[in-house]
Parts: C-alpha cells; structure tokens; sequence
C-alpha cells in the first residue's frame, strides 16, 4: 500500500443534507485518526479507533458526526444534517502504534467540504 | 489537551537562505515532532526528536529539542522554493494535538 487514501477529494454539498467520508489507511496499521482543519488553522483532533474499537471523540464533536471502523480496516466518517460551520478539511490519519503515546501519523491528502 | 505552539506565525525568506522556526510546550513530553503540510495537502512526518535527545539531523533539517526551556527548533538550511508550506510541532498523546503552526514562504 502507498499510503492512506481518502474518499472523495472534494464534496459540495447544501445545508441540511448527510454527508459520508471514507479512508482507507495503510493495511497494517492498527490506529486511525479523523482530524478537522479550516483555514489557517492546525488539524483538530476529532476522533480516533484502535482495530475496530474507538477509543476517544472529541467534546468538540457534534452528535451529528458519526464515525466507524468496521473490521478493523477502512473507516467512514458520516456529518448529518450538514450546517455551513462544518465548511472544513476532513483528515485521515493512521500509526501502527503500540504504546500509549501515538508516534509517527501517515496523514491522507484529506476530503475538502464545502457546505452552502 | 497540551500542544505545542509554533512561532513565528509568518516567516518569508529567499531560496538559499536558512529558516528557522521555534516550537513551545507547557508539560512534559516523551518526544516532540515536526510536521510539514504543503498548501491543500495532508500533513508529512519530517521528524521525531525523544526527550532524551538534544540535536537530530534529517538532510537539510535539524532539530533541536531543550527541554529546561521546553522548546524545540527546526531549521532548514539552504531552502527551496518546495520548502514554502506550513510546520508544526505537536505534542503526543493517544492523538498528536497541533497549534496554528508556522507559514514559511520561499521566494525564488
């Protein structure tokens, strides 16, 4: 696997209506990671999963946001309801960690959403 | 959540020249990062320097970490116009947690 790729590129979508993001990281890494970024900020950090376990979400994260991981590999990040605020990048990453502290992330080239 | 705060916000310099940009913490770390994340792109591991560790290189990076100070450096020598991109330096948890980051800008 090159590396972690994420699904569409760019989504246009109106107000109101669901949104769905994929990621596919690479094969043998046990963690992934859903970050959020707008414009001249960092990456926020939204959600994470171990195998298929997730483990942390954000306070930040809205009750519309859901995210899984079935069977431990590619993962879906799905916005309902979709308000202009939520106007962002939307970044994959994952680490094929074992300690407590995450090291080294493999980040995808993100999902650009345009909410008008 | 802790994470590390980059400094300058802005930094612009002509290809040839070194650049350097400083890192922040308030806690205590095990290591800190370097990140780069070219304009619309997702972000790129640069490197990784642990608490016991003073000084790494990577090529035309080097990475300074004091941790008296609880600050980091990154200097690029001899930049690029590829070089133009934003840096940051997260800290680690179960999640890496990144500030605003550094602009670097690199005039041909």
């Amino acid at each position: 696997d090159t590396g972690v790729s994420q699904d569409p590129r760019h989504k246009i979508t109106k107000r109101g209506q669901n949104v769905t993001f994929r990621c596919d990281p690479i094969s043998e890494h046990n963690r992934l990671y859903w970050y959020r970024q707008t414009l001249g900020q960092g990456p926020e950090f939204l959600t994470y999963f171990q195998n298929e376990a997730q483990l942390e979400k954000s306070r930040l994260l809205s009750d519309r946001f859901s995210a899984e991981r079935p069977k431990g590999s590619f993962s879906t990040l799905e916005i309902q309801r979709t308000e202009q605020g939520d106007s962002a990048m939307y970044l994959c990453a994952s680490s094929s960690n074992v300690g407590a502290r995450v090291e080294k992330l493999f980040f995808g080239s993100g999902t650009q959403l345009s909410v008008l | 959540s802790q994470q590390g705060e980059e400094d300058p916000q802005a930094l612009s310099i002509q290809e040839g020249e070194n650049a350097t940009m400083n890192c922040s913490y308030k806690t205590s770390i095990n290591n800190l990062q370097w990140y780069r994340q070219n304009s619309g792109r997702g972000l790129v591991h640069l490197i990784l320097i642990r608490s016991n560790e003073r000084e790494k290189h990577s090529g035309r990076l080097r990475v300074t970490l004091d941790t008296s100070k609880k600050s980091s450096s990154l200097l690029i020598t001899a930049s690029r116009a590829a070089d133009t991109a934003s840096y940051f330096c997260p800290l680690s948890g179960y999640a890496l947690n990144f500030g605003k980051g550094t602009s670097l800008l690199v005039t041909p």
